[in-house]
């Protein structure tokens, strides 16, 4: 079975120019998290998706938003770009619901803004 | 979610275990301990959770103290693509989001 896949792999945007990530969880899995890991850090979580609704949300301003679409994929837009905003953008993708599952991280897609 | 904290980094000799630690003392009846590793510029993997039992599985084993409140994963006999960032995650059972902290970053010497 394919893993998460990410794309594209790597972009380059400007400040203030918008950009969107894409992201496919494994066959199968209902849940798809998002998390942006700067140089150094662990990942931070920024969204998490379930039967297409949102079951939380991390600290991260408005400007970043997501969405899954029917068949379980989803996006990340992030808004007016910072420098800041310059990390690797990681997808986890899992079952999800009330038992303990793991979560199966994709490649990540890996953002720099000048 | 609770707070992990882990040695920021560890050695170990290639074929020798290697015994990472991680504290959760206040880790809730319903959070399972999780531990991931990211080698660089790669995505976090999987590799055991448990609750308070011990767990093993192919890649490593878990051992939870009775009180829950550290754990240590152990990869029975290290090898060099080991090296990389060990992930101590504590999490409730239907949350989606993982708290990382900074990890280990496990360095295995020949």
């Amino acid at each position: 079975d394919a893993g998460v896949t990410q794309s594209p792999t790597h972009l380059i945007k400007t400040r203030g120019q918008h950009v969107t990530l894409r992201c496919s969880p494994i066959s199968g899995h209902k849940s798809v998290s998002w998390y942006q890991q700067v140089l150094g850090q662990g990942p931070q979580f920024i969204f998490q998706y379930y039967e297409k609704e949102e079951r939380g949300r991390g600290n991260f301003p408005d400007r970043f938003s997501a969405r899954q679409f029917p068949n379980y994929s989803s996006e990340l837009n992030v808004n007016a770009l910072l420098l800041g905003d310059s990390a690797l953008y990681l997808c986890a993708s899992s079952l999800g619901g009330a038992v303990p599952y793991e979560q199966y991280f994709g490649p990540g897609t890996r953002l720099t803004v000048t | 979610d609770a707070k992990t904290t882990q040695p920021t980094s560890m050695d170990c000799a290639e074929g020798r275990a290697a015994n990472l630690p991680c504290n959760h003392s206040t880790i809730s009846g319903n959070e399972y301990v999780y531990w991931y590793r990211q080698i660089h510029s790669q995505g976090p993997q999987y590799i055991i959770h448990g609750l308070k039992n011990n767990e093993t599985n192919e890649m490593a084993s878990l051992i939870i103290t009775e009180d829950r409140k550290s754990s240590t994963l152990i990869l029975p006999h290290a090898t060099l693509r080991d090296t990389a960032v060990y992930y101590c995650i504590v999490r409730a059972t239907n949350a989606g989001k993982s708290t990382f902290g900074d990890g280990t970053t496990l360095t295995v010497k020949p």
